[in-house]
């Protein structure tokens, strides 16, 4: 069971606009940043949201971050079939003193 | 051009050990706290140990402590993990990441390089 939260699937049509929630608590997302990461199948993870909203440069403007309390949120907007991939929301835990990771969720492009 | 290639996975038989390591090139090692990451087969990230550059703070994850040792070598430009005891639920690719961060006024880190991992087996 992980310590962030994130729902185990989200889907949508191309074109359509989809968010991916990760929820923690205040020894982490409450009072670290956040960050997000992609992994395509067969392939390492990739830094893609650092910093709670900030895009790493070749990362495109449709993917957005935001942050608010112990929760943050990741927002895919025009949905392309390249975006299929597992994203991972990671924050620093600062009762843990370790980093902590969400248990990932699966984007399908129907 | 910065690349992580990790290497020294394999099968090993329960109780046995390993010993991982992570070679860097394209920049200066000494500069960056370093990490380790491993995801079970089919399963989701799982942070493994954390070392600043100097080694001067270790941190791990309670489910390697006491078993899990994690080193560097900024000389030879390596990062390593010592694995003993090593458990079934040890089965994983191990990825080695590189920690960069902000330390000014609203501090904020993050892993911004991964190696591709290599594939730990523990297994009788």
């Amino acid at each position: 069971q992980s310590v962030l939260t994130q729902p185990p699937s989200a889907s949508g049509t191309p074109g359509q606009r989809v968010t991916i929630s990760c929820s923690g608590s205040s020894s982490n997302i409450g009072s670290n940043s956040v960050n997000w990461y992609q992994q395509l199948p067969g392939t390492a993870p990739k830094f893609f949201i650092y910093n709670n909203h900030q895009r790493p440069s070749g990362v495109p403007d449709r993917f957005s971050g935001s942050k608010s309390g112990t929760s943050a949120s990741l927002a895919i907007s025009g949905l392309q079939s390249e975006d299929e991939a597992d994203y991972y929301c990671a924050a620093w835990d600062g009762s843990l003193n370790g980093w902590v990771f969400g248990g990932g969720t699966k984007l399908t492009v129907l | 051009e910065v690349q992580l290639v990790e290497s020294g996975g394999g099968l090993v038989q329960p109780g046995g050990s390993l010993r991982l390591s992570c070679a860097a090139s394209g920049f200066t090692l000494s500069e960056y706290s370093m990490n380790w990451v491993r995801q079970a087969p089919g399963k989701g990230l799982e942070w493994v140990s954390y070392i600043t550059s100097s080694s001067t703070t270790i941190y791990y994850a309670d489910s390697v402590e006491g078993r899990f040792t994690i080193s560097r070598d900024n000389a030879k430009n390596s990062l390593y993990l010592q694995m003993n005891s090593l458990r079934d639920e040890d089965t994983a690719v191990y990825y080695c990441a590189r920690e960069e961060g902000y330390y000014g006024s609203g501090r904020y880190y993050y892993f911004d390089y991964w190696g591709q991992g290599t594939l730990v087996t523990v297994s009788s």
